[in-house]
């Protein structure tokens, strides 16, 4: 069992739409992490939340957005797609704010068209 | 900034024999933690082994097992007794604890033959 659930497993969308990937984490998991993985690299930190709040954000515009929520679930928006917004989405939590014991879910593959 | 660089886009070991993937990386930081991480095509990325910068001693997790030279700021990963279901991306990552933000090299996809 990863302990860590997203859906959906994959989309499609078009080019200046909106999405929501969503992410459910093991009970007591107060840091969750989005990554974006493209195409043959390594994942890319996109921000992360503890307790509710934002406490870290990579470089990554203002149109991705988060939100965690009490009961351990999670949400990445990101608004007006972008063709190169196609990728594979992680999400990771951990029960510590250092994050040493990260357990990451399959992820979300998002296509835009 | 961090970065981390994995040179071996692609490996290849028999059944039962050793590989060593390689790992550099390059920080202005003391105190840090690295991890190996290994994602199969199920894409769940799964945390092999890691090991805390202050700690000289090198991490071993059965089979894996690390070579960590931190004044070279290498950190290898040795795969004893390949089995089949090594294969997979093995991507090497670093992290600051106080930012908990992993950043990862590009990976060495691993192919485990008979």
């Amino acid at each position: 069992e990863t302990g860590v659930t997203q859906s959906p497993t994959h989309l499609i969308k078009t080019r200046g739409q909106q999405v929501t990937l969503r992410c459910s984490s093991q009970s007591g998991h107060n840091t969750v992490s989005w990554y974006q993985q493209a195409l043959g690299q390594g994942p890319q930190f996109i921000f992360q939340y503890y307790r509710e709040e934002e406490n870290g954000r990579g470089n990554f515009p203002p149109r991705f957005s988060g939100l965690q929520f009490p009961n351990y679930s999670s949400e990445l928006n990101v608004n007006a797609l972008e063709l190169d917004d196609s990728a594979l989405y992680l999400c990771a939590s951990s029960p510590d704010r250092v994050g040493y014991g990260y357990t990451f879910g399959s992820g979300t593959r998002l296509t835009v068209v | 900034a961090q970065t981390v660089t994995q040179s071996q886009p692609e490996m290849s070991v028999q059944e039962a024999e050793t590989v060593t993937l390689s790992c550099t990386y390059d920080t202005s930081e003391n105190n840090y933690y690295l991890f190996w991480y290994k994602q199969p095509p199920s894409r769940q990325m799964i945390l092999v082994i890691r090991q805390e910068a202050y700690k000289q001693q090198n991490a071993t997790e059965n089979r894996f097992s690390v070579n960590f030279q931190k004044a070279a700021k290498s950190f290898s990963l040795k795969i004893s007794d390949s089995q089949l279901g090594d294969t997979a991306m093995y991507f090497c990552a670093f992290m600051k604890p106080i930012l908990s933000k992993l950043t990862f090299g590009t990976g060495t996809r691993l192919q485990v033959t008979l």
